[in-house]
């Protein structure tokens, strides 16, 4: 079946736009995650969604970022006056269930460049 | 906090051989699993191997085994008969079992690795 999907692939904007991203899981996966990826660095948690709820969003970095999940498939990172700093691939996963037992799957993620 | 740290920014392999990547992490949790993720060009994470803090055994996949000592808090990555599609960055990353933070990954910084013809 489809893996999960991220639109759009690439996005540029200017410094003090709003941008959204989005993330299609894989259907029939509860859990979605949103990570961010620096350059040369390692993916760093946002935001777990379990359903419609935000079950965790300690990684987000301030109130500029904010993500929704309102049917429980389909979910949106939305960044408010996007910084240069905000610029790194966001990266989002689903899996069946929360937990370490079931493999999160990624999509190939969107390329945020802020100038 | 949970820490994971790769040592290794870049290793190089022959093809045909064998490789091993590092990674040590800090936790006070006693229940977590450890992961070693590929990330190749096209920057999708595809999971290669999970492994069970409590299980003894080392998880093997095909070519690819750990070689994990909890009490040591290191879980090294064994890639064997290296093929040149094993190219790509390797994310070693942590997860607690419990808790509303069950399911959320902490990664190191990654390991660049190329498998040279």
């Amino acid at each position: 079946g489809a893996g999960v999907s991220q639109t759009p692939s690439n996005k540029v904007t200017e410094k003090g736009k709003y941008v959204e991203l989005r993330c299609d899981p894989i259907s029939g996966h509860t859990a979605l995650y949103w990570y961010r990826q620096s350059l040369g660095q390692g993916p760093e948690f946002l935001i777990y969604f379990q359903g419609t709820g935000a079950a965790d969003d300690s990684g987000l970095p301030n109130d500029r970022f904010f993500a929704v999940r309102p049917e429980g498939s389909v979910s949106t990172l939305k960044i408010q006056r996007t910084e240069r700093g905000d610029s790194a691939v966001y990266l989002c996963a689903s899996s069946l269930r929360r937990g370490g037992t079931d493999t999160q799957y990624f999509g190939p993620g969107t390329r945020l460049t802020v100038l | 906090a949970q820490t994971v740290t790769q040592s290794q920014p870049e290793m190089s392999v022959q093809e045909a051989e064998t490789v091993t990547l590092s990674c040590t992490y800090d936790t006070s949790e006693n229940n977590y699993y450890l992961f070693w993720y590929k990330q190749p060009p096209s920057r999708q994470m595809i999971l290669v191997i999970r492994q069970e803090a409590y299980k003894q055994q080392n998880a093997t996949e095909n070519r690819f085994s750990v070689n994990f000592q909890k009490a040591a808090k290191s879980f090294s990555l064994k890639i064997s008969d290296s093929q040149l599609g094993d190219t790509a960055m390797y994310f070693c990353a942590f997860m607690k079992q419990r808790g509303n933070q069950g399911g959320k990954l902490i990664f190191g910084q990654g390991t660049e690795l190329s498998v040279k013809p």
